[in-house]
């Protein structure tokens, strides 16, 4: 069984970077598929970030593009998110999930607040 | 890229049924048959629905049911249950990824 897992802060202030690591098992990063993040501030709709495949080629929501970076390290079996100079707009639970032309297997979901 | 316009709400009665639309473009649900269809419970992650417009996941029932004509898809749900009141997301892939709105089904 896929099973994905969100890590990493809970509190970020504004103006400083979002790190975010997807943990995958049951299924190795290698043999395939892109790997994506997605995300929903509280109380509204799903908003895609990105994704990567285990080759590191990207595709990043054009909105967020100049902001967000999403790398993989296929050693851990792990795909990371960075997002620079963050903003309250920018809270939200944020979850990663397996990207094929749809997503199939989703983690559990991390809440990220910003504020000082 | 703009996200997939949905309505904000839709209702039925137990044993009834529903259909949720997601209108895009050609560029997104019109040029590929790569709709998808997320059902969403308060608190919890997005659980795949429907896939490649009207495929079905193993485990989803057969209440669940999807079409695309043109620029719109939809989902249908028949024989409605209580478990079905959640929000549910259309979502298109083209390399991109692109979201609807959401849509609360309330189960009356």
């Amino acid at each position: 069984q896929v099973q994905l897992q969100e890590s990493g802060p809970g509190l970020v202030k504004p103006s400083e970077t979002l790190s975010l690591t997807c943990a995958v098992s049951g299924y190795s990063i290698s043999s395939g598929y892109y790997w994506g993040w997605i995300r929903q501030p509280p109380g509204k709709g799903l908003e895609w970030i990105g994704s990567i495949y285990h080759s590191g080629s990207t595709y990043y929501n054009p909105s967020l593009k100049s902001r967000v970076t999403i790398s993989v390290d296929t050693s851990k079996n792990q795909f990371s998110l960075k997002l620079s100079s963050v903003t309250a707009a920018d809270t939200a639970v944020y979850y990663c999930a397996r990207l094929r032309t749809f997503l199939d297997y989703w983690g559990q979901g991390t809440l990220v607040t910003v504020s000082s | 890229q703009s996200a997939l316009t949905q309505p904000r709400s839709v209702s039925g009665s137990p044993g009834q049924s529903v259909t949720i639309s997601c209108t895009g473009t050609s560029s997104d649900v019109g040029g590929y048959n790569y709709v998808s269809w997320y059902q969403q419970h308060p608190g919890k992650a997005p659980k795949l629905m429907i896939y490649d417009v009207s495929k079905r996941p193993s485990g989803v029932p057969d209440r669940f049911s999807g079409s695309k004509s043109g620029n719109t898809a939809s989902l249908t749900i028949s024989g409605l249950q209580a478990e079905d009141e959640a929000d549910y997301y259309c979502c298109s892939y083209a390399g991109t990824v692109v979201f609807g709105g959401g849509t609360k089904l309330t189960v009356l």
